[in-house]
């Protein structure tokens, strides 16, 4: 069975530019999640949907938004790049809502220069 | 706010003995707890959880202890191999989905 699927693997933006990263979870899973993970820190969590709803956003600016489809894969835009947007994102999937394990893809390292 | 911190940055253990991996946090709501591995250039991959009922779960060699009135968790790996060699994420949640992430332990495995 294949994994966590994202696209592209590596990114670089140029400030002011938007970026759209994509997400194909594993089959049979409807709940996607998004994090950024930032050199030497642990991953931080940006949103969740479940069955094509938010049902949780973290501390991030109005910038960063993200959608599910019907298929349940997922796109994470962010508009207005800043150099700080540098990091590697990853996205989440897992059978359910809540309190069970979360497989990540390989994750999107974007660089904005 | 850090709420699940791991304050070794990094751990070097020879093959074959037993590594110890520490994680503390700060919110008592948390009530489910991961570990995962992460290897350069790779997502991280699940290793074992643990409900805040439970306070071990074991794996083949890899055992989580969960000390609730500590608010402290621990990854037992025995025996350490090679291939251990990574960075483990201590993860929790409060009956939700978000997970909240330590910086990470970088496991260095010598032969």
């Amino acid at each position: 069975d294949a994994g966590v699927t994202q696209s592209p693997t590596h990114l670089i933006k140029t400030r002011g530019q938007q970026v759209t990263l994509r997400c194909s979870p594993i089959s049979g899973h409807k709940s996607v999640s998004w994090y950024q993970q930032v050199l030497g820190q642990g991953p931080q969590f940006i949103f969740q949907y479940y069955e094509k709803e938010e049902r949780g956003r973290g501390n991030f600016p109005d910038r960063f938004s993200a959608r599910q489809f019907p298929n349940y894969s997922s796109e994470l835009n962010v508009n207005a790049l800043l150099l700080g947007d540098s990091a590697l994102y990853l996205c989440a999937s897992s059978s359910g809502q809540m309190n069970t394990e979360a497989f990540f893809g390989q994750g999107t390292r974007l660089t904005v220069v | 706010d850090q709420q699940v911190k791991q304050n070794s940055p990094s751990l070097s253990v020879q093959e074959g003995r037993i590594s110890i991996l520490n994680c503390d946090y700060t919110n008592s709501m948390f009530d489910y707890f991961l570990w995962y591995k992460k290897y350069p250039a790779e997502g991280p991959t699940f290793l074992i959880s643990i409900s805040s009922i439970k306070d071990k779960n074991e794996d083949g060699r890899f055992t989580v202890f969960l000390n609730k009135s500590a608010k402290h968790l621990s990854l037992h790996i025995v025996p350490s191999q090679p291939g251990d060699s990574a960075v483990y994420f201590c993860a929790a949640s409060r009956y939700d989905y978000k997970l909240s992430f330590g910086a990470g332990t970088t496991v260095t495995v010598r032969a």
